[in-house]
């Protein structure tokens, strides 16, 4: 499809375990954004790529959680020795930089729903 | 720092009636204000934006936003309800200050459209 996919959808992860969350953008879309979203909070900013250079990483919790996009398209987030507070749902969004009128919308996926036991 | 109110959790509104989700921010300087909303098993969805100019903004599905200055707000509305609306709807902001779309979102409200 032509929208930004993630995967997985679903992860059950032991605590201590290492998990990584997979995002597919929008072919051509420059930017991409991680959010984490808390079961009845919005989401939360964790880290922006510019194609393939990371910008901001400010919203990262710890140094467990480690974000790349090598070639500047697939983004993979990873984190590591998982604590019962990572459960979320990880949002995956990207977007052009620009449009005619200001900014381009955010495009999200589905999300990717953490569980850790 | 920067926030993002919405200060119903849930609206309920009969369908054919008029709807307006309630939106505050706390921001300095001039932000670019969005709605999205989020349907059950769905991705974030954009409506609308506000960047400059006039201060109701037309979006998506017959949506329109009002932007107050004075009263930092940006109430999402719509004139006639519909059942198919019912969804979770998050207001943002964009404080401009970092070169990119860093965008700070309220925790939503649910809208709960009746027969």
């Amino acid at each position: 499809g032509a929208g930004v996919s993630q995967s997985p959808r679903y992860k059950v992860a032991k605590r201590g375990q290492d998990v990584a969350l997979r995002c597919d953008p929008i072919s051509g879309h420059v930017s991409l954004f991680w959010y984490q979203q808390a079961l009845g909070q919005g989401p939360e900013f964790l880290t922006y790529f510019q194609n393939e250079a990371q910008l901001d990483k400010s919203g990262l919790p710890s140094d467990r959680f480690f974000a790349e996009r090598p070639e500047g398209s697939v983004s993979t987030l990873k984190i590591q020795r998982t604590q019962q507070e990572d459960s979320a749902v990880y949002l995956c969004a990207s977007s052009l930089s620009w449009v005619a009128g200001g900014p381009g919308e955010l495009f999200f996926g589905e999300g990717s729903r953490l569980t850790v036991l | 720092a920067q926030s993002v109110a919405q200060p119903e959790d849930q609206v309920n509104v009969a369908e054919g009636n008029p709807l307006t989700v309630k939106c505050t921010y706390s921001v300095s300087g001039n932000p670019y204000l969005f709605w999205y909303v989020q349907y059950p098993n769905r991705g974030l969805q954009f409506l609308l934006k506000y960047i400059t100019g006039d201060n109701l903004v037309k979006g998506s599905y017959g949506f329109e936003a009002e932007f107050n200055k004075s009263q930092t707000s940006f109430h999402l509305k719509k004139p006639s309800a519909l059942v198919s609306d019912s969804a979770l709807y998050f207001c943002a902001v964009d404080p401009r200050n970092t070169g990119f779309q860093k965008l700070v979102f309220g925790t939503g409200t649910r809208l709960l459209v009746s027969p």
